[in-house]
C-alpha cells in the first residue's frame, strides 16, 4: 500500500534560517505529491504540489522537487519567518479515475523563534 | 466566497453514543471527501462522495457511514462511538471528479468521545 514518511518533530529554528523536512513515500504507481501546512486550529491549506518526476513545486518561498529515483520530496525554504510557524504535511495521491484520496504521513511541526 | 463549512465545531459524546458531522462544499464544488486526524498524526481517509456517489473508502469499520446530498452538502455519521473515535474529523471539497488534485479543507471538527 501507499505510505509517506517524514522527519519527527518538532523542528526549532532562528527566523531567517534554511529550512529542510524530509519526505519519503513509497506508492505503486505514479502519484502526485503535495505539501499541505496547518496553523493553529485551521484547516489544512495546500502549499505546493508536483504531480511526476523532477516537478518543483513551489510557493510562497517553499520549495519541493520530485524526486523519482529516491522517492522523496523534501520540503525547503531559504529564510524561514516567525508566521511560517506550523504542522507541515507530506502527502501523495494515486492518480484513479474517479477518486481523489490523499495518503498523508505524520506531519512536521515547525517552530521559528524571533 | 466562502471556504468549506464544518458544524458542530466542538462535540462531546459518550462512548455508544452516534453522531452525525456536517459539512459544505465550497460553491460549484461537487467532490467532498472526509478524513479522520487523531491528534499527532496525519489525516486519514475515510470517504470520498462525488455527485452523490460513493467513489472511494478507506480503512474504516463500518459504523462509519456517509452521504451526499442533490446541493452536494454532506454528513459523516459514527455509530456506536468508542474512546478511539475522538479526533479532529475534516471535510475537503474539489471541483473536479478525479482529476481535481486541490482539494480545499474546511477547519474541522473535534470530537471528543468520553
Amino acid at each position: 500500500g501507499n505510505s509517506v514518511t517524514q522527519m519527527e518533530g518538532p523542528v526549532t529554528l532562528s527566523e531567517e534560517a534554511f529550512l529542510t523536512i524530509n519526505c519519503t513515500y513509497t506508492a505503486t504507481g505514479y502519484p502526485s505529491l503535495f505539501w499541505y501546512v496547518q496553523y493553529p486550529g485551521e484547516g489544512l491549506q495546500l502549499l505546493l504540489k508536483a504531480t511526476k518526476a523532477d516537478d518543483k513545486g513551489s510557493n510562497k518561498g517553499f520549495e519541493a522537487t520530485y524526486r523519482k529515483e529516491t522517492t522523496s520530496f523534501h520540503l525547503e525554504k531559504g529564510s524561514v519567518q516567525v508566521s511560517d510557524s506550523a504542522v507541515y504535511f507530506c502527502a501523495l495521491s494515486e492518480r484513479t479515475t474517479g477518486r481523489r484520496a490523499l495518503t498523508f504521513g505524520s506531519g512536521t511541526r515547525l517552530q521559528v523563534q524571533p | 466566497d466562502a471556504g468549506v463549512t464544518q458544524s458542530p465545531t466542538h462535540l462531546i459524546k459518550t462512548r455508544g453514543q452516534q453522531v452525525t458531522l456536517r459539512c459544505s462544499p465550497i460553491s460549484g464544488h461537487k467532490s467532498v471527501s472526509w478524513y479522520q486526524q487523531v491528534l499527532g498524526q496525519g489525516p486519514q481517509f475515510i470517504f470520498q462522495y462525488y455527485e452523490k456517489e460513493e467513489r472511494g473508502r478507506g480503512n474504516f469499520p463500518d459504523r462509519f457511514s456517509a452521504r451526499q446530498f442533490p446541493n452536494y452538502s454532506s454528513e459523516l455519521n459514527v455509530n456506536a462511538l468508542l474512546l478511539g473515535d475522538s479526533a479532529l474529523y475534516l471535510c475537503a471539497s474539489s471541483d473536479l471528479q478525479g482529476g481535481g488534485e486541490k482539494l480545499f479543507f474546511g477547519s474541522g471538527t473535534q470530537l471528543s468521545v468520553l
